[in-house]
C-alpha cells in the first residue's frame, strides 16, 4: 500500500524566510510525484510533477526534488501570498490508480 | 478549457435524503476520479473511471455510494440516504496522459 507523509504539519515563517517541506513516501513502482498547492474553499492546485531520483522543477519562489525515498519543495524568499496548504501525492498505478495524498503543511508566511 | 467543473458548490441536506454531486471534466481527459476531503482523514479516492468505465471502487465508504459516468463529458456520484458523517468536500478531479490530476473547486456537502 502506498503511504505518503509531509512534514511539518505547520509552518509559520516571516516574509522572506526560506525553508523546504519534506516529503517521504513508500511506493511499489513509482510513475510520479506530484505537488499541488491548496488555498481554502478551493481544489488542489497542479504545481510540479516529478517522475524520477535526481529530477528537479522550478517555477517563481518553488522548487522541487526528489530521492528515492522523499521530496522537497523549497521555498526561497516567501512572499504572503505564497500561504496556502501544500499537498504531497504519489502515483504508481497499482491498487486503485489514484492518488495518495499525504495530509498537507499548512503554511503561513507572516509580512 | 475552463478546467474541472463540479455542481453544486454547496449543498446541504437532512438526514435520509438524496444528494447528486456533478462533475464535467476537460475534454480530452480519459481518467475521472472523485475524492473526499475531511479534516481527519484528508484526501481519499472514492472511485475512478477510464474511457467511462469504473476501475475501482473500493475506495466508496459502503453502498449508499453511487458513481455513474454516461459519458466522456459528466459523471454523478450520489449518495441514498445521506448521514451526517458524510459530511465532507467532495471533488472531482482529471487526468492526462502526463497523469496530471486537474481538480475541480469541490461540492462542500453538510448532512444536518
Amino acid at each position: 500500500e502506498d503511504q505518503v507523509t509531509q512534514s511539518p504539519e505547520a509552518l509559520r515563517l516571516q516574509e522572506g524566510e526560506s525553508s523546504s517541506l519534506n516529503c517521504s513516501y513508500t511506493v511499489s513502482g513509482l510513475r510520479g510525484l506530484f505537488w499541488y498547492r491548496q488555498d481554502p474553499g478551493k481544489g488542489p492546485e497542479f504545481l510540479f510533477t516529478l517522475y524520477s531520483a535526481g529530477e528537479e522543477k522550478e517555477k517563481e519562489r518553488l522548487k522541487a526534488t526528489l530521492t528515492k525515498k522523499e521530496s522537497f519543495l523549497h521555498i526561497t524568499a516567501p512572499k504572503p501570498e505564497d500561504s496556502a496548504t501544500y499537498l504531497c501525492a504519489v502515483y504508481s498505478g497499482g491498487g486503485a490508480d489514484g492518488l495518495t495524498f499525504g495530509k498537507g503543511t499548512h503554511l503561513i508566511i507572516q509580512p | 478549457d475552463a478546467g474541472v467543473i463540479q455542481s453544486p458548490r454547496h449543498e446541504v441536506t437532512e438526514m435520509g435524503q438524496e444528494v447528486t454531486l456533478r462533475c464535467k471534466p476537460i475534454s480530452g481527459h480519459d481518467y475521472l476520479f472523485w475524492y473526499r476531503q475531511t479534516m481527519m482523514r484528508g484526501l481519499e479516492l472514492l472511485i475512478y473511471f477510464n474511457n467511462n468505465v469504473p476501475i475501482d471502487d473500493s475506495g466508496m465508504p459502503e453502498d449508499r455510494f453511487s458513481a455513474k459516468m454516461p459519458n466522456a463529458s459528466f459523471s454523478t456520484l450520489k449518495i441514498q440516504p445521506s448521514e451526517p458523517r458524510d459530511s465532507a468536500v467532495y471533488f472531482c478531479a482529471s487526468m492526462d496522459s502526463h497523469y496530471e490530476q486537474y481538480f475541480g473547486p469541490g461540492t462542500r456537502l453538510t448532512v444536518t
